[in-house]
């Protein structure tokens, strides 16, 4: 499976925009990058996929570079209700089933 | 979005005895679910994944015995924790997915907390 890596937490200001980037040097190319967000004592909700370049929905956008080793979850101005931990998950290409295995995640902390 | 429900939400139960946590997706039809455990501070971890109408595949590690998994239907998996000890309390959720394309995305529940005392 492809192993990811992420900051393990960032701080912001309400109102500014955060952006997380997450590594998957070893992504294939069958695999999807998603992110989820999630609260405490919650499921995970989420965010986004993209399989290359840019793609942006009414919460966030999601920057893939076309060697897709690393992809960019920007969140824009952000604010309180941001406070969550944020994963990267890449889609094990091999799998059919799609299984997707967690990293630690980054906890974003937003202050105001 | 896809809707996916988790019953029950919490749930305490005493040591040896069995717990059912059944969960639903309730706007589609799940070709695969999934079943993910997570402690206090930690990040989930993939136990399961059950395709309707098949046995279970278990993640190296995850007693099968004990986390019995039933797919009966695309629409409810049921996870049941055999003769629960301390040590299985924890936070557990599942995750549906609709279709077999790569693309398709997996949708969380909102989880179960189990407490085994």
């Amino acid at each position: 499976l492809a192993k990811t890596t992420q900051p393990i937490s960032m701080d912001s200001y309400e109102g500014q925009e955060v952006n997380i980037t997450c590594s998957h040097n070893n992504i294939a190319t069958n695999d999807y990058i998603t992110w989820y967000q999630q609260f405490p004592s919650q499921g995970p909700r989420f965010i986004i996929q993209g399989y290359k370049t840019k793609v942006t929905n009414e919460v966030a956008s999601l920057f893939i570079p076309a060697d897709r080793k690393s992809s960019t979850l920007s969140l824009p101005r952000v604010s309180l209700s941001d406070t969550a931990v944020y994963y990267c998950l890449v889609g094990d290409g091999t799998d059919s089933w799609g299984k997707l295995q967690f990293g630690a995640g980054t906890q974003v902390v937003v202050t105001p | 979005g896809a809707v996916v429900s988790q019953h029950p939400s919490r749930v305490i139960c005493k040591s040896g005895t069995s717990v059912k946590i059944e969960c639903r997706s309730l706007d589609f039809q799940a070709t695969t679910m999934f079943w993910y455990r997570q402690f206090p501070k930690q990040s989930l971890m993939l136990m399961a994944t059950s395709n309707e109408g098949s046995k279970a595949t278990y993640e190296q590690g995850v007693e099968k015995d004990k986390f019995l998994i039933n797919h009966a239907s695309l629409t409810l998996s049921t996870l049941t924790v055999t003769s629960a000890h301390p040590e299985d309390s924890s936070f557990y959720i599942c995750s549906a997915r609709a279709g077999t394309s790569l693309a398709e995305t997996q949708y969380f529940g909102p989880g179960t907390r189990l407490l085994v005392l």
